[in-house]
């Protein structure tokens, strides 16, 4: 199956920063790559699909880049309720769907 | 809106099987065009994607659960089940169900999740 690495793991940043989480796969999966963000006791939402196309409703400071292997998510300024935890997600092989381990976003 | 609703026991017996049911509202499974999945989150950990249905009744499952895994859909009732067979404490997580898009497969709508707790 394919694996896909989030780095980091952890991330302190402060509002208005700028922010980029990396995602990448084990193998090539052109753009199929998905991005969410979760919140405690929340389920997931999505934020980016098919790597760079923002899903309906999702603020423009998000905005996703890559193909291949290696993929970004980019919060342009952080906002307070930014701070949360986000998963990459491949849909390329359908021998199954992956997700990234996380990656926790906290205020510093 | 579409909304997704996860029902079924909070706890379950070790060897026992798990089952689920999540009610789609808002819009119809037979409308096409959609995998109805279910997704996993062991306490403290990432997801773990367990398998879709479409609506004609094809299915996939994610090959490390394949041999325990069941997922149906009863179309009348706007309804997808899963079943988990052979459960152990391992199998102790939130479960969501989602709808996956076709083409990019992404998922876009999500059930709150509930707890399915494997204990004695």
């Amino acid at each position: 199956d394919i694996q896909m690495t989030q780095s980091p793991s952890s991330l302190s940043a402060s509002v208005g920063d700028r922010v980029t989480i990396t995602c990448r796969a084990s193998q090539s999966i052109s753009s199929y790559l998905n991005w969410y963000q979760q919140k405690p006791g929340k389920a997931p939402k999505l934020l980016i699909y098919a790597a760079s196309s923002l899903q309906s409703g999702v603020p423009s400071r998000f905005s996703g880049s890559g193909s291949g292997t290696d993929f970004t998510l980019t919060i342009s300024s952080l906002q307070p309720e930014d701070f949360a935890t986000y998963y990459c997600q491949q849909s390329y092989s359908t021998l199954g769907y992956t997700f990234g381990q996380g990656t926790k976003l906290e205020i510093k | 809106q579409v909304q997704l609703q996860e029902s079924g026991p909070g706890l379950v017996k070790p060897s026992q099987t798990l089952s689920l049911t999540c009610t789609v509202s808002g819009g119809s499974i037979s409308s096409g065009g959609y995998y109805w999945s279910w997704i996993r989150q062991h306490p403290g950990k990432g997801l773990e994607w367990i398998g879709y249905i479409y609506y004609s009744g094809s299915t996939y499952y994610n090959p490390s659960l394949k041999s325990r895994v069941t997922i149906s859909v009863d179309t009348s009732k706007n309804q997808f089940s899963l079943k988990l067979s052979s459960v152990t404490a391992a199998d102790t997580a939130v479960y969501y169900c989602a709808r996956g898009r076709g083409g990019d497969q992404d998922f876009d709508y999500w059930g709150q999740g509930t707890l399915v707790t494997v204990s004695s």
